[in-house]
Order: structure tokens, then sequence, then C-alpha cells
């Protein structure tokens, strides 16, 4: 089955440490997303790429990065420069163009809490 | 002013009740309308897509888009405990090509009781 695959669902840090949350897609969608959703202020966007080596940073970077050396794949690195990384991180993608430009395809999320 | 207003709830209703869910945007460019739904601990998941204005029907679902009000509906029939989630309206312009933003509202928390 075709879908986006979030790994680890849940995960615990320390602060000051630096973690990688995995997105894994065989949709072969060219664009990827990442999002950050807490209660009371839903879904907002870190960064995306649309085109493999290249990404934009979206309406809450700092903190964040990413890469996307690969079309399928595009981790996401919270790092200890993130004041309040605790949240539920969605992976999303999509085609560009055609009837399906608009909608995002999400994976099951993953539960981060720093301790 | 946020762009997508959507009133979280929570919104309780008796099984077999018509449950309509709303949002109201501002920006008059809009086109394209989404509403998602997601289950507790899950990932949203598209339930409708709808382009401009005008009804939308899917099984128990449909989707209302009124332009000139700027402000989009969804409307489910007989409602059932497993539709009981979070419903996330999401809309966007045209746009510069393929970089269209999409815009969300915070999401309606629905609960179906038996």
């Amino acid at each position: 089955d075709g879908g986006i695959t979030q790994s680890p669902k849940y995960l615990f840090r320390k602060e000051g440490q630096n973690v990688t949350l995995s997105c894994e897609q065989n949709l072969n969608h060219d664009a990827m997303y990442w999002y950050r959703q807490d209660p009371g202020q839903g879904l907002r966007l870190i960064y995306y790429s649309q085109i493999v080596n290249d990404f934009q940073k979206g309406d809450i970077a700092e903190g964040y990065s990413v890469s996307r050396e690969k079309k399928e794949s595009f981790p996401l690195t919270v790092t200890s420069a993130q004041k309040n990384p605790t949240a539920f991180y969605l992976c999303a993608s999509k085609n560009l163009g055609g009837p399906g430009a608009n909608v995002l395809t999400f994976g099951a999320g993953s539960r981060l809490t720093v301790l | 002013q946020k762009e997508v207003e959507q009133d979280p709830g929570p919104l309780s209703v008796p099984e077999g009740a018509i449950v309509s869910l709303n949002c109201t945007y501002s920006n008059s460019a809009f086109q394209y309308f989404m509403w998602y739904r997601q289950y507790s601990r899950k990932g949203p998941e598209l339930l409708m897509y709808t382009y401009s204005s005008g009804n939308k029907e899917d099984g128990r679902f449909t989707a209302q888009v009124d332009k000139s009000s700027k402000y989009i509906s969804l409307f489910i029939r007989d409602s059932q405990p497993s539709d009981s989630a979070t419903y996330l309206c999401a809309m966007s312009d045209i746009g510069a090509g393929n970089n269209r933003k999409l815009i969300w509202g915070l999401g309606t928390s629905l609960a179906v009781n038996p």
C-alpha cells in the first residue's frame, strides 16, 4: 500500500539533545512537508521541499533543520535550539500540478516529549 | 483576525444526529477548500475537497462553500460513534504556480454518543 511512514511514533528527549524524525513516502509525490501540531494552535508549517536537494522555511523553522537527499525521504531534526519542542509532528506529501495539487497526504505522526 | 476561523468545540451529539461544522475565512482569493478528519493520535485524512462555490456530496458527508459569505460547512448525516474525531478545514488560493500555501483552521472536536 502507498503511503507515508513516520518513525518513531513516540520519542523522548532530554533537554539539549538533537533528535531526528524520519519520514518516508512511496507515493512518488514531489513535495514533502513537516507540520507541528499543538493543542489550540492547529497545524503550523515548519519546512517544505518541492524538489530533491531544495527546501524552504515555513512559518516556524527556528530550531529545526531538514534535508531532502532522496525524493522519498524528508527527515526533520529538532535541535537543542528549539525552545519548546514537545509536540506532535506530522509529515505530509503531495503532487505538484494536476487535480491533486492541493491535497496533502499525511503520515501517522510522531509525538516528541522533552523530559 | 486569523485568515481562517473555526470553532474548536467540543461538540457532543447523540448518534443519528445531523452535524454541522463550519469555517469562516477572510481572504476572498481562496478557491480550494478541504475538510480533513483526524482521529486521536493519528494524522489527518482528506474527507472532502471542493473547488470554488457549491455543494459536494459523498455518502453521509456534504461539503458546502458560500464564497459570497466566505463560509464553508461540512454536514454529517446519521452521525455514528465512528465519526468522533477532530475535523479540520483547510483552504488555499490559486497561488503562484504550484506554490499554494494551505491555511488551516484550528479544528473542531466532535463526539458522537451512542
